[in-house]
């Protein structure tokens, strides 16, 4: 099975810019998607493939992969993005199986 | 509007059985594969199995191989998420959520609310 691999916790100033990192071996071969959970909600899709915001998602948003590393960048951060982000990709089985990392609780101060 | 309206909560006693429902609306059930994913309290999203409605094709993760049952009834557009024999690790919030349709793109588009199950004697 695979493995993914985050920070636990992430700061950022208000309205600077932060990154989120996300580390797996199937990351070498499969896009993460990132998610946004705030306490007592659902998860929420914020990016998905090499770079892709679902509607409706702001564009201070982005996302970019390298090797084994995919990270999501907040562009001046807002103090509403203030949540856990998790990312989550394919594993290595080859049967369409996933996996998550354990997420980064991003805190804006 | 496209939506996931999963059962409600479910207070269970460890060794009894239990089935969560997961009904979508809004676009074609049989054509997106349905992904159902614990949370347990204050941890991260964990990914358990997936199906694909349209004919039940079920695959599971290796930690939740053999301790749950993923099932669907496109019928009526519901997916189900089973267990034979409740214990109290089972407290989580379980959630349902659509993969994207795309096969070129990986990730899960919608989701449902949570369905919250407390197992406890």
């Amino acid at each position: 099975s695979s493995e993914l691999t985050q920070d636990p916790a992430v700061s950022v100033a208000l309205g600077q810019t932060v990154r989120i990192t996300c580390q797996g071996d199937s990351l070498r071969i499969y896009y993460a998607s990132w998610y946004q959970q705030k306490p007592g909600q659902a998860p929420v899709l914020v990016i998905y493939g090499k770079n892709n915001r679902p509607s409706g998602i702001p564009d201070r948003f982005s996302g970019s992969n390298s090797e084994n590393t995919a990270s999501l960048t907040i562009t001046g951060a807002l103090a509403e993005d203030e949540a856990d982000y998790y990312c989550n990709s394919r594993d290595n089985s080859g049967h369409r199986l996933g996996v998550f990392g354990g997420g980064t609780k991003l805190t804006v101060l | 509007e496209v939506q996931l309206v999963q059962s409600g909560a479910e207070v269970k006693k460890p060794g009894e059985s239990l089935k969560i429902s997961c009904k979508g609306s809004g676009y074609s059930f049989t054509t997106h594969w349905i992904a159902w994913v614990r949370q347990m309290p204050g941890k991260g999203l964990e990914w358990m199995g997936i199906i694909y409605p349209d004919d039940s094709d079920a695959r599971y993760s290796p930690s939740f191989q053999g301790q749950v049952t993923i099932s669907a009834d496109k019928s009526i557009s519901t997916a189900y998420l089973q267990w034979t024999s409740l214990k109290a690790s089972d407290t989580a919030i379980y959630y349902c959520a659509r993969e994207i349709l795309d096969p070129a793109y990986y990730g899960m588009d919608v989701w449902g609310q949570g369905t919250t199950v407390i197992v406890s004697s």
